[in-house]
C-alpha cells in the first residue's frame, strides 16, 4: 500500500531547460509534503516543502506545485543545472505521527 | 561539521552475527529516526525515539532493537541476521520547533549479509 507514488524512475532533460518532476499521494492526512535530494552515496537532502494549505512555494530555482483535488505535487527546475542530476525523493509528513512516507524516487539526468 | 553521522559507512557480515550501527546528531534535535531503503529503492520508516522514548515502531522484526543513550544518539543493533536484512539504513533527526516535518538525514549504511 504505497500512499506516495512517483511514477517516473527516471527523467532526462536539457541545460537550462525546465525539470519537472511529479509525484501523487492517497492519504488526506499529510499536513506536509517534501522533496528530498540524494547524491549516490549520500543521505537524502531536505530541498524545499510545501504546506497542505498552499498551492505553491517558490525557493529560487525550484517551485513546487500542490493541486490538493487531484492529491498531486510537482516540483519544477528552471533553469536545469548538471549539478541538479541526481535522484529526488517526494515525501509526505503525517500530522501529529511527525513520520514521513517517501516515494520511491525519480533519478534526473540533465544534459550539457 | 556533519550534521548527522553514522558508523560504519558499509558493513559486511554473515548470516546470524549480531552487528550495530551507530548514529549520532550535533543539531540538538529532540527526535531521531532509523529508516530502511530497500533493493527496490523505498525509504521506509522503521523506528523513531523523541528525547530517549519510543515513538514509532513499524512492524519492525524484533531482531532489531533501537537503543537512544540520550537525543543526540541513536543505535541500532541487529541480532541474528537474515540475507533479507541487506540494505542501506539511514539514521534522520528533527525537532518539534518550527520546521517540524523537516528531517535531516544521515550519509546511510550499506549493510551486505552474506
Amino acid at each position: 500500500d504505497q500512499q506516495v507514488k512517483q511514477n517516473s524512475p527516471s527523467l532526462s532533460v536539457q541545460e537550462g531547460r525546465i525539470s519537472i518532476l511529479n509525484c501523487d499521494y492517497t492519504n488526506s492526512m499529510f499536513d506536509y509534503f517534501l522533496w528530498y535530494k540524494k547524491y549516490p552515496a549520500e543521505g537524502p537532502t531536505f530541498l524545499i516543502s510545501i504546506s497542505s494549505i498552499k498551492d505553491k512555494n517558490e525557493d529560487g530555482r525550484f517551485t513546487v506545485f500542490l493541486n490538493k483535488s487531484a492529491k498531486h505535487l510537482s516540483l519544477h527546475i528552471v533553469p536545469s543545472q548538471p549539478g541538479d542530476s541526481a535522484v529526488y525523493f517526494c515525501a509526505a509528513h503525517v500530522a501529529g505521527a511527525q513520520k514521513l512516507v517517501f516515494g520511491q524516487g525519480t533519478r534526473l539526468t540533465i544534459n550539457p | 561539521d556533519t550534521a548527522v553521522s553514522q558508523t560504519p559507512k558499509y558493513l559486511v557480515t554473515q548470516m546470524g552475527n549480531d552487528k550495530s550501527i551507530k548514529c549520532e546528531q550535533n543539531l540538538g534535535h529532540d527526535t531521531m529516526y532509523w529508516y530502511k531503503q530497500d533493493s527496490k529503492k523505498f525509504l521506509k520508516i522503521m523506528f523513531s525515539y523523541n528525547n530517549k522514548e519510543l515513538i514509532i515502531n513499524e512492524t519492525v522484526p524484533n531482531r532489531f532493537s533501537p537503543k537512544s543513550p540520550d537525543k543526540a544518539h541513536l543505535n541500532l543493533h541487529i541480532n541474528s541476521l537474515e540475507l533479507g536484512d541487506s540494505a542501506v539504513y539511514f539514521c534522520a533527526s528533527s525537532t518539534r520547533q518550527g520546521a517540524y516535518y523537516e528531517q535531516y538525514f544521515g550519509p546511510g549504511t550499506r549493510l551486505t549479509v552474506t
